[in-house]
């Protein structure tokens, strides 16, 4: 099992460019969830996933939309990049109903908005 | 709303010297609790969990952490530190099954000193 998956590793964009970061899990796990990281402020929650074809707001959603048209990808967009979405961004999964949301990693994208 | 506190943001241990990391939460029900840790260029990865049960939970790499209700308190603990324990951990509340929020304190970074 390859876990959790996400591309790309690295990205640099312009501001005003709009890019997808895809996420890929093969534990057929129900929820999926996108955070971002930033210095001294821990893993703060941009939109996550119950299910296929549903979508919800987390902690910071301003500037991303996501999708999940299969289970096992979760998509995160940014249509108009801004300096302050430099950021390293990390996807996770879990089974609720069976780990009481225990949440699996991917390896993270870092992002820099110039 | 649960929250998490870590209010060590950085600790330095000497290699062999005892650790322990200080968790606390606030959550009005029966608490599942984590620690994860995250390498530099990773994403985090879980050490431990607490259900329910022993109070006392063994985890990966030589980790323990021990819940205390009436402290409010998950402390994660290690008898001897490793050079490679140097990282940054997280500590983590869940309200439960089913539940798709998983609330994570700002983490704590520790440093080893050969």
């Amino acid at each position: 099992n390859a876990g959790v998956t996400q591309t790309p590793k690295f990205r640099v964009l312009k501001t005003g460019q709009s890019m997808t970061l895809l996420c890929a899990q093969d534990m057929n796990h129900e929820y999926m969830y996108w955070y971002r990281q930033d210095p001294g402020m821990g893993l703060r929650l941009i939109h996550y996933s119950v299910g296929e074809g549903t979508t919800a707001k987390g902690e910071v959603p301003d500037g991303y939309n996501v999708s999940r048209l299969k289970k096992q990808n979760f998509l995160l967009g940014l249509e108009s990049a801004a300096p302050s979405q430099t950021s390293v961004y990390f996807c996770a999964s879990s089974y609720p109903r069976v780990n009481y949301n225990e949440q699996f990693f991917g390896p993270g994208t870092r992002l820099t908005v110039l | 709303a649960q929250s998490v506190t870590q209010p060590d943001i950085h600790i330095t241990v000497s290699e062999g010297a005892s650790l322990e990391l200080r968790c606390n939460y606030s959550y009005g029900a029966t608490p599942y609790l984590f620690w994860y840790v995250q390498s530099p260029g990773q994403g985090p990865q879980l050490l431990l969990k607490y259900f329910s049960g022993d109070t006392l939970v063994q985890g990966i790499k030589g980790f323990e952490a021990e819940f205390k209700r009436s402290q409010s308190s998950f402390n994660l603990r290690k008898p001897s530190v490793h050079w490679s324990d140097a990282a940054e951990y997280f500590c983590a509340v869940s309200s439960g099954a089913g539940s798709y929020q998983l609330t994570f304190g700002k983490g704590t970074k520790l440093s080893v000193i050969p």
